[in-house]
């Protein structure tokens, strides 16, 4: 089955460390997304990427960085920059095209202890 | 600033009741609405894209609605399993990122 992929479902970091979220899409859609989803606020933007080795900053892009090295690959790494990295995770993937909808992974919750 | 607003927050319905939930919009362009459907712990699920105002899209016991102001989403006759989190969602300009808004925690009782 088509879908989108993210890994590990829960993660749990010490604070000062550097973690990598994983996404993986079967789907050959070109261009994939990461959310943060806070209790109480709308999803927000981190990173998204049209195309291979190619990727822009979203709305709260500090604290984080991503790689497209791969069309079906977009992982997501949260730095000791971030300073409130405790949040919900989910990555999207859309096709081709103006306006077409997006598709979600199952998500990655993150806990800094 | 694009801004996309939900309401109710939290909406409870008898089974069989009826309701609608309210997404409004201020955007410079609409070019897509897009309504979500999230169960807890999980990634939301696309339920519909609308594109021009006076479009309307169906789906079991839910429709989508959309004028130049505002989206509807109208749940005819709900069930327990209709209980979710609706989010609604736009794209503005070029390319596809969605601007969200919060969300409408429906749950429906027996």
């Amino acid at each position: 089955d088509g879908g989108i992929t993210q890994s590990p479902k829960y993660l749990f970091r010490k604070e000062g460390q550097n973690v990598t979220l994983s996404c993986e899409q079967n789907l050959n859609h070109d261009a994939m997304y990461w959310y943060r989803q806070d209790p109480g606020q709308g999803l927000r933007l981190i990173y998204y990427s049209q195309i291979v080795n190619d990727f822009q900053k979203g709305d709260i892009a500090e604290g984080y960085s991503v790689s497209r090295e791969k069309k079906e690959s977009f992982p997501l790494t949260v730095t000791s920059a971030q300073k409130n990295p405790t949040a919900f995770y989910l990555c999207a993937s859309s096709r081709p095209g103006q306006d077409t909808e997006a598709f979600f992974g199952q998500g990655t919750r993150l806990t800094v202890v | 600033e694009d801004q996309v607003t939900q309401s109710p927050e939290a909406l409870r319905l008898q089974e069989g009741e009826s309701s609608s939930l309210n997404c409004s919009y201020t955007v410079s362009g609409l070019r897509g609405l897009f309504w979500y459907r999230q169960d807890p712990g999980k990634g939301p699920e696309f339920l519909f894209t609308l594109y021009s105002a006076g479009e309307e899209k169906e789906k079991e016991r839910l429709k989508a609605t959309l004028t130049k102001k505002e989206s509807f989403l109208h749940i005819t006759a709900p069930k327990p399993e209709d209980s979710a989190t609706y989010l609604c969602a736009v794209t503005t300009g070029g390319g596809n990122k969605l601007t969200f808004g919060t969300g409408t925690q429906l749950k429906v009782e027996l």
